[in-house]
């Protein structure tokens, strides 16, 4: 079974920069794996972010960006506002279907 | 704009079969380029891919789920089929739309419904 990793959680303070991270089991994550970003704050239905590894929907601001680490997708985060404060997911293709990441938990502090 | 709205029993009970559909408004369901997705989320854990199917019938299912899950679409709603339901499956379930963009781009999972919640529980 197909297993994608993220950081269960991290922290970071209001202005700074954080990087998330999203492994597959299967192999290095590649441009094929079509990385998807989600974000979802407590209550609400989750909202996509970033699709295909960096292209930004519309309504992502502009301090999200999506890359390619190191056989990982990556999604970064510069200049951290409290409303950041959420749960991310990445969503990859790879082991031959689409996976969820765990999730990571994004506290503002 | 493209609306996605959910309905589903509410409870099923243990060896059941729960059935939820996603009503589509807003856009053509049966493009080439559309996968009509259901996605859950137990409460409390993270998401879970369930599967999908294009508006001309090509489906991808969680392998995972796969032996258990029929993903249909008709001319404006898509459903979804889970047989052998247990307390494990309890959770909402979301209706989502993915789509090919013509540069080849995979934009999963924009716009989603509001969800529904199914408890499996006698």
């Amino acid at each position: 079974q197909t297993v994608v990793t993220q950081e269960p959680s991290l922290t970071v303070s209001p202005g700074g920069t954080v990087t998330l991270t999203c492994a597959c089991s299967t192999g290095a994550v590649t441009s094929g794996s079509y990385p998807n970003w989600l974000q979802q704050k407590p209550g609400q239905t989750p909202r996509a972010l970033i699709y295909s590894t960096n292209n930004k929907h519309s309504w992502t601001p502009a301090r999200f960006s999506g890359s390619l680490l190191g056989g990982k997708a990556g999604l970064t985060l510069s200049g951290v506002q409290p409303e950041d404060e959420a749960e991310y997911y990445c969503l990859l293709h790879c082991g031959g279907a689409w996976v969820f990441g765990g999730g990571t938990k994004l506290t503002v502090l | 704009q493209l609306q996605l709205q959910e309905s589903g029993p509410g409870l099923v009970r243990p060896s059941e079969t729960l059935s939820v559909t996603c009503i589509v408004s807003g856009d053509s369901i049966g493009s080439a380029t559309y996968y009509w997705d259901w996605i859950r989320q137990p409460p409390g854990k993270g998401l879970e891919w369930i599967g999908h199917m294009s508006g001309t019938g090509v489906s991808s299912y969680n392998p995972s789920l796969k032996s258990r899950v029929t993903i249909s679409v008709d001319t404006n709603r898509f459903s979804l089929r889970m047989t052998s339901m247990t307390a494990a499956d309890t959770a909402v379930y979301y209706c989502a739309r993915s789509r090919v963009a013509p540069s080849g781009d995979r934009v999963m999972l924009d716009p989603w419904g509001q969800g529904t919640l199914v408890t499996v529980s006698s």
